[in-house]
Protein backbone atom coordinates (compact mmCIF):
# COMPACT_ATOMS: atom_id res chain seq x y z
CA UNK A 1 0.00 0.00 0.00
CA UNK A 2 1.38 3.55 -0.90
CA UNK A 3 1.86 5.87 1.77
CA UNK A 4 0.27 8.71 0.07
CA UNK A 5 -3.02 8.21 -1.91
CA UNK A 6 -4.68 10.93 -4.04
CA UNK A 7 -7.87 10.84 -5.32
CA UNK A 8 -9.79 11.36 -7.94
CA UNK A 9 -6.54 10.50 -10.68
CA UNK A 10 -8.26 12.63 -12.86
CA UNK A 11 -11.13 15.31 -12.60
CA UNK A 12 -12.22 17.34 -15.15
CA UNK A 13 -14.82 20.96 -14.14
CA UNK A 14 -16.09 23.56 -15.72
CA UNK A 15 -15.02 26.79 -15.42
CA UNK A 16 -16.12 28.28 -12.38
CA UNK A 17 -16.88 25.18 -10.60
CA UNK A 18 -15.56 24.52 -6.82
CA UNK A 19 -12.93 21.77 -7.06
CA UNK A 20 -11.98 19.35 -4.32
CA UNK A 21 -8.61 17.10 -4.47
CA UNK A 22 -7.87 14.94 -1.57
CA UNK A 23 -4.90 13.09 0.07
CA UNK A 24 -4.73 10.20 2.20
CA UNK A 25 -1.71 9.04 4.07
CA UNK A 26 -0.54 6.33 6.44
CA UNK A 27 2.64 7.71 8.21
CA UNK A 28 3.07 10.03 10.91
CA UNK A 29 3.75 13.46 9.29
CA UNK A 30 5.68 16.70 10.60
CA UNK A 31 3.94 18.27 7.66
CA UNK A 32 1.98 18.26 4.42
CA UNK A 33 3.24 19.58 1.37
CA UNK A 34 0.67 20.28 -2.20
CA UNK A 35 2.30 21.21 -5.27
CA UNK A 36 1.48 22.01 -8.64
CA UNK A 37 2.79 21.19 -11.83
CA UNK A 38 1.97 22.72 -15.02
CA UNK A 39 2.20 20.96 -18.24
CA UNK A 40 5.52 22.66 -19.14
CA UNK A 41 6.65 20.57 -16.14
CA UNK A 42 8.28 22.94 -13.53
CA UNK A 43 7.10 22.41 -10.39
CA UNK A 44 5.91 25.36 -7.51
CA UNK A 45 5.30 24.86 -3.75
CA UNK A 46 1.60 26.02 -2.75
CA UNK A 47 1.16 25.03 0.54
CA UNK A 48 3.36 23.37 3.79
CA UNK A 49 1.09 22.33 6.31
CA UNK A 50 1.14 20.89 9.58
CA UNK A 51 -2.28 21.78 11.33
CA UNK A 52 -6.01 23.05 10.17
CA UNK A 53 -6.28 25.21 7.24
CA UNK A 54 -4.18 27.77 5.20
CA UNK A 55 -5.45 30.04 2.10
CA UNK A 56 -4.08 31.69 -0.60
CA UNK A 57 -6.19 33.39 -3.04
CA UNK A 58 -8.76 31.09 -4.70
CA UNK A 59 -7.10 28.18 -2.92
CA UNK A 60 -7.28 26.56 0.51
CA UNK A 61 -5.78 23.63 2.04
CA UNK A 62 -7.06 21.66 5.08
CA UNK A 63 -4.89 19.28 6.97
CA UNK A 64 -6.71 16.29 9.79
CA UNK A 65 -3.91 14.87 11.29
CA UNK A 66 -6.12 12.27 13.22
CA UNK A 67 -7.71 11.23 9.79
CA UNK A 68 -4.45 11.37 8.67
CA UNK A 69 -6.11 13.58 5.69
CA UNK A 70 -5.81 16.55 3.62
CA UNK A 71 -7.29 18.34 0.92
CA UNK A 72 -7.10 20.85 -1.54
CA UNK A 73 -10.02 23.36 -2.50
CA UNK A 74 -10.34 25.55 -5.66
CA UNK A 75 -12.88 28.04 -5.60
CA UNK A 76 -14.14 29.84 -8.70
CA UNK A 77 -11.98 27.66 -10.91
CA UNK A 78 -10.35 28.59 -14.31
CA UNK A 79 -8.88 27.62 -17.13
CA UNK A 80 -4.95 28.69 -16.01
CA UNK A 81 -5.39 26.26 -12.57
CA UNK A 82 -5.17 23.27 -15.08
CA UNK A 83 -2.40 21.23 -13.90
CA UNK A 84 -1.35 18.06 -11.93
CA UNK A 85 -1.81 18.62 -8.22
CA UNK A 86 0.76 16.59 -5.89
CA UNK A 87 0.64 15.73 -2.61
CA UNK A 88 4.03 15.16 -0.75
CA UNK A 89 4.69 14.17 2.52
CA UNK A 90 7.20 15.35 5.66
CA UNK A 91 7.51 11.98 7.51
CA UNK A 92 7.58 12.59 11.77
CA UNK A 93 11.09 12.98 13.13
CA UNK A 94 11.81 15.76 10.16
CA UNK A 95 13.02 13.24 7.06
CA UNK A 96 14.90 14.94 4.70
CA UNK A 97 12.83 12.56 2.32
CA UNK A 98 9.67 13.82 0.86
CA UNK A 99 7.35 11.16 -0.27
CA UNK A 100 5.06 11.79 -3.16
CA UNK A 101 1.60 10.97 -4.18
CA UNK A 102 1.19 10.04 -7.91
CA UNK A 103 -0.87 13.15 -8.13
CA UNK A 104 -4.42 14.45 -9.65
CA UNK A 105 -4.45 15.96 -13.04
CA UNK A 106 -6.85 18.79 -13.10
CA UNK A 107 -8.67 20.24 -16.71
CA UNK A 108 -10.73 23.09 -16.10
CA UNK A 109 -12.67 24.14 -19.37
CA UNK A 110 -13.65 27.07 -20.13
CA UNK B 1 15.94 37.34 -9.04
CA UNK B 2 16.52 33.94 -7.06
CA UNK B 3 15.55 30.97 -8.06
CA UNK B 4 17.04 27.29 -9.24
CA UNK B 5 17.82 26.61 -13.05
CA UNK B 6 18.72 23.28 -14.72
CA UNK B 7 19.85 23.05 -18.04
CA UNK B 8 19.29 21.89 -20.78
CA UNK B 9 15.45 21.83 -21.21
CA UNK B 10 15.92 19.28 -23.05
CA UNK B 11 18.79 16.49 -24.19
CA UNK B 12 18.89 13.99 -26.26
CA UNK B 13 21.65 11.22 -25.73
CA UNK B 14 23.04 7.46 -27.51
CA UNK B 15 22.97 4.64 -25.29
CA UNK B 16 25.93 3.68 -23.88
CA UNK B 17 26.80 7.59 -23.53
CA UNK B 18 26.93 9.57 -20.22
CA UNK B 19 25.27 12.40 -19.84
CA UNK B 20 25.43 15.72 -16.84
CA UNK B 21 22.32 17.44 -15.97
CA UNK B 22 22.91 20.65 -14.28
CA UNK B 23 21.08 22.35 -11.72
CA UNK B 24 22.22 25.79 -9.79
CA UNK B 25 20.54 27.47 -7.26
CA UNK B 26 21.09 31.56 -5.98
CA UNK B 27 18.63 30.83 -3.25
CA UNK B 28 21.72 30.53 -0.92
CA UNK B 29 19.96 26.86 0.20
CA UNK B 30 21.89 24.21 1.92
CA UNK B 31 19.99 21.11 0.83
CA UNK B 32 19.80 20.06 -2.80
CA UNK B 33 17.72 17.10 -4.34
CA UNK B 34 17.06 15.10 -7.75
CA UNK B 35 14.21 13.89 -8.40
CA UNK B 36 13.20 11.45 -11.03
CA UNK B 37 9.52 11.77 -12.73
CA UNK B 38 7.61 8.81 -15.10
CA UNK B 39 4.53 9.05 -16.47
CA UNK B 40 1.66 7.90 -14.25
CA UNK B 41 4.36 7.71 -11.22
CA UNK B 42 4.96 9.95 -8.23
CA UNK B 43 8.39 11.93 -7.56
CA UNK B 44 11.11 9.78 -7.00
CA UNK B 45 14.27 10.59 -5.19
CA UNK B 46 17.84 10.01 -6.80
CA UNK B 47 20.48 11.61 -4.64
CA UNK B 48 19.91 14.31 -1.98
CA UNK B 49 22.52 16.92 -0.42
CA UNK B 50 22.43 18.89 2.65
CA UNK B 51 25.73 20.37 2.96
CA UNK B 52 28.84 21.26 0.67
CA UNK B 53 30.79 18.17 0.03
CA UNK B 54 28.14 15.75 1.50
CA UNK B 55 25.37 13.60 -0.48
CA UNK B 56 23.32 10.62 0.26
CA UNK B 57 21.96 8.24 -2.23
CA UNK B 58 17.59 8.11 -2.80
CA UNK B 59 15.81 5.75 -3.63
CA UNK B 60 16.67 5.11 -6.57
CA UNK B 61 20.22 5.82 -6.99
CA UNK B 62 21.81 3.13 -9.33
CA UNK B 63 23.35 4.25 -12.37
CA UNK B 64 23.32 7.97 -11.26
CA UNK B 65 26.03 9.88 -9.76
CA UNK B 66 26.19 13.62 -8.18
CA UNK B 67 28.76 16.01 -6.73
CA UNK B 68 28.08 18.94 -4.69
CA UNK B 69 31.51 20.94 -4.36
CA UNK B 70 29.98 24.37 -4.08
CA UNK B 71 27.04 25.67 -2.18
CA UNK B 72 25.27 26.39 -5.32
CA UNK B 73 25.68 23.80 -7.89
CA UNK B 74 24.17 19.88 -7.99
CA UNK B 75 24.82 18.23 -11.30
CA UNK B 76 23.86 14.76 -11.75
CA UNK B 77 25.64 12.19 -14.15
CA UNK B 78 23.57 9.80 -15.65
CA UNK B 79 25.58 6.78 -16.53
CA UNK B 80 25.30 4.14 -18.81
CA UNK B 81 24.45 1.68 -16.18
CA UNK B 82 21.41 3.50 -15.75
CA UNK B 83 19.16 0.70 -17.23
CA UNK B 84 16.24 3.06 -18.18
CA UNK B 85 17.57 6.51 -18.40
CA UNK B 86 14.84 8.38 -20.20
CA UNK B 87 12.71 10.66 -18.04
CA UNK B 88 11.98 13.96 -16.67
CA UNK B 89 14.65 14.85 -14.07
CA UNK B 90 13.39 17.15 -11.48
CA UNK B 91 16.28 19.49 -9.14
CA UNK B 92 14.58 21.22 -5.82
CA UNK B 93 16.45 23.12 -3.16
CA UNK B 94 15.37 23.96 0.60
CA UNK B 95 16.76 25.73 3.70
CA UNK B 96 17.09 22.80 4.89
CA UNK B 97 16.85 18.92 4.89
CA UNK B 98 13.24 18.39 6.57
CA UNK B 99 11.06 21.04 7.81
CA UNK B 100 11.18 24.09 5.15
CA UNK B 101 9.11 23.71 1.98
CA UNK B 102 11.12 22.96 -1.31
CA UNK B 103 12.05 25.33 -4.41
CA UNK B 104 11.76 23.32 -7.95
CA UNK B 105 13.41 23.95 -10.80
CA UNK B 106 11.48 23.85 -14.55
CA UNK B 107 13.30 20.19 -14.90
CA UNK B 108 15.58 18.60 -17.89
CA UNK B 109 13.48 16.07 -20.16
CA UNK B 110 16.15 13.58 -21.21
CA UNK B 111 15.80 11.42 -24.38
CA UNK B 112 18.24 8.15 -24.57
CA UNK B 113 18.09 6.47 -27.91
Amino acid sequence: KNEVEQSPQNLTAQEGEFITINCSYSVGISALHWLQQHPGGGIVSLFMLSSGKKKHGRLIATINIQEKHSSLHITASHPRDSAVYICALDAQGGSEKLVFGKGTKLTVNP
Amino acid sequence: DGGITQSPKYLFRKEGQNVTLSCEQNLNHDAMYWYRQDPGQGLRLIYYSQIVNDFQKGDIAEGYSVSREKKESFPLTVTSAQKNPTAFYLCASSRLAGYYEQYFGPGTRLTVT
